[in-house]
């Protein structure tokens, strides 16, 4: 059974960089055809999909973060990782990580959220 | 890259069946049959119930199903139960290669 777990900072100052880990147990993260994505919710608010890295490391971002937000892999450590620069208070959500299935483009595996909070 | 349309909530008795719509263009929802479904309870992290359009996962309720018409989905609860309740949203993958997540439908089981 795959697990995710994110970790990072629950309070990031404004205008600084959002740096966040997902550990993924379970299984391999550099086995299989998944792409490792990463999802945010604002408190009360819908999803949004942030962006998400392949095995060999290609990037997508969401067009509306592309200039602010990284994301890359790190298979000897089986964890992906987000970075979200010169955040603002609208950055404050629940950032979730998550498996994708290439075909079909699904997630089908989530960790349980982190909530991190913008703040000057 | 816009989100997908739901309505903000849907109601149903227990027993009833209820439909969820979900609108985009032809760029996401209409261009592929690439179409999925998460229910969400509070304070929990989404679960994905619908892939392809119309197909379940292992474990899924058959309550649950799915369709597409054009560049609108639906997702339809049959038998609804209290335990439904939830907010539910719809997601597609994009002509860009992206996803795209719907704006959530909470749905109340009255």
């Amino acid at each position: 059974q795959v697990q995710l777990q994110e970790s990072g900072p629950g309070l990031v100052k404004t205008s600084q960089t959002l740096s966040l880990t997902c550990t993924v147990s379970g299984g391999s993260i550099s086995r299989g055809s998944y792409y490792w994505s990463w999802i945010r919710q604002p408190a009360g608010k819908g999803l949004e999909w942030i962006g998400r890295v392949y095995t060999s490391g290609s990037t997508s971002y969401n067009p509306s973060l592309k200039n602010r937000v990284s994301i890359s892999i790190d298979t000897s450590e089986n964890q992906f990782s987000l970075k979200v620069n010169s955040v603002t208070a609208a950055d404050t959500a629940v950032y979730y990580c998550a498996r994708a299935t290439v075909i079909p483009p699904a997630m089908d595996y989530w960790g349980q959220g982190t909530l991190v909070t913008v703040s000057s | 890259q816009s989100a997908l349309t739901q309505p903000a909530s849907v109601s149903g008795s227990p027993g009833q069946s209820i439909t969820i719509s979900c609108a985009g263009t032809s760029s996401d929802v209409g261009g592929f049959n690439y179409v999925s479904w998460y229910q969400q309870d509070p304070g929990k992290a989404p679960k994905l119930i619908i892939y392809d359009v119309s197909n379940r996962p292992s474990g899924i309720s058959t309550r649950f199903s799915g369709s597409k018409s054009g560049n609108s989905a639906s997702l339809t609860i049959s038998g609804l139960l209290p335990e439904d309740e939830a907010d539910y949203y719809c997601s597609s993958y994009t002509s860009s290669s992206t996803y795209v997540f719907g704006t959530g439908t909470k749905v109340n089981v009255l």
